[in-house]
């Protein structure tokens, strides 16, 4: 089974600052990816980057990196030079090499700060 | 652009009264999904059409049931709804192929409401 913990509900960070969010997980598959989406109060999940289990390189995509510590089985997002438009609930979630299922974590809420 | 579409987007509807919610998608991906998502909670996923091939959660309730009369749409029937199936019922899309092709994109969601 897999499992995904994220140990932060809430967090606050200052406009243009850089905040990270936490993420663990736990699987017995060796082949997985690992994937952020950010929900905003509007209700859509909107994806924001991926991570494959095998990818050697950190993932990014604009603003945001993945943070892929494989041995300590975290996957944490950095968001650089935070925008009042990030507040919002983040999701770090997985999916087993073997099946097409999105574990999901419980969330981070993030506020960010004029 | 191509997208997920999800209609409508809030839905009112009396205790016990059938309802449904439609799902459309211009990405011709061969995945469609059903997650049902409670007030600060994670999506929990219902069930999922890989083409017509219909896959549900073990946990899903027999109220829930599920339509992919073609690629572009799929549909969410509750049969009989309870209070406690108001949430945020979101669909979602992938090429399901493995890897960064299995990455799952979203509809706006649909809210109900069970009066």
């Amino acid at each position: 089974a897999q499992k995904i913990t994220q140990t932060q509900p809430g967090m606050f960070v200052q406009e243009k600052e850089a905040v990270t969010l936490d993420c663990t997980y736990d699987t017995s598959d060796p082949s997985y990816g690992l994937f952020w989406y950010k929900q905003p109060s509007s209700g859509e999940m909107i994806f924001l980057i991926y991570q494959g289990s095998y990818d050697q390189q950190n993932a990014t995509e604009g603003r945001y990196s993945l943070n892929f510590q494989k041995a300590r089985k975290s996957a944490n997002l950095v968001i650089s030079a935070s925008q009042l438009g990030d507040s919002a609930m983040y999701f770090c979630a997985m999916s087993p090499g073997s099946a097409r299922q999105l574990t999901f974590g419980s969330g981070t809420q993030l506020t960010v700060l004029p | 652009d191509a997208m997920v579409i999800q209609n409508p987007r809030y839905q009112v509807t009396q205790f016990g009264k059938p309802v449904t919610l439609s799902c459309s998608q211009t990405l011709n991906h061969n995945v469609m999904y059903w997650y049902q998502q409670k007030s600060s909670q994670a999506p929990k996923l219902l069930f999922h059409y890989y083409d017509k091939d219909f896959n549900n959660e073990a946990d899903t309730p027999d109220n829930f049931q599920s339509r992919r009369p073609n690629t572009s749409f799929c549909f969410l029937d509750i049969r009989s709804p309870g209070l406690g199936d108001a949430a945020m019922y979101l669909c979602a899309t992938s090429r399901g192929l493995g890897g960064e092709a299995d990455t799952q994109y979203f509809g706006p969601g649909t809210r109900l409401t069970v009066l």
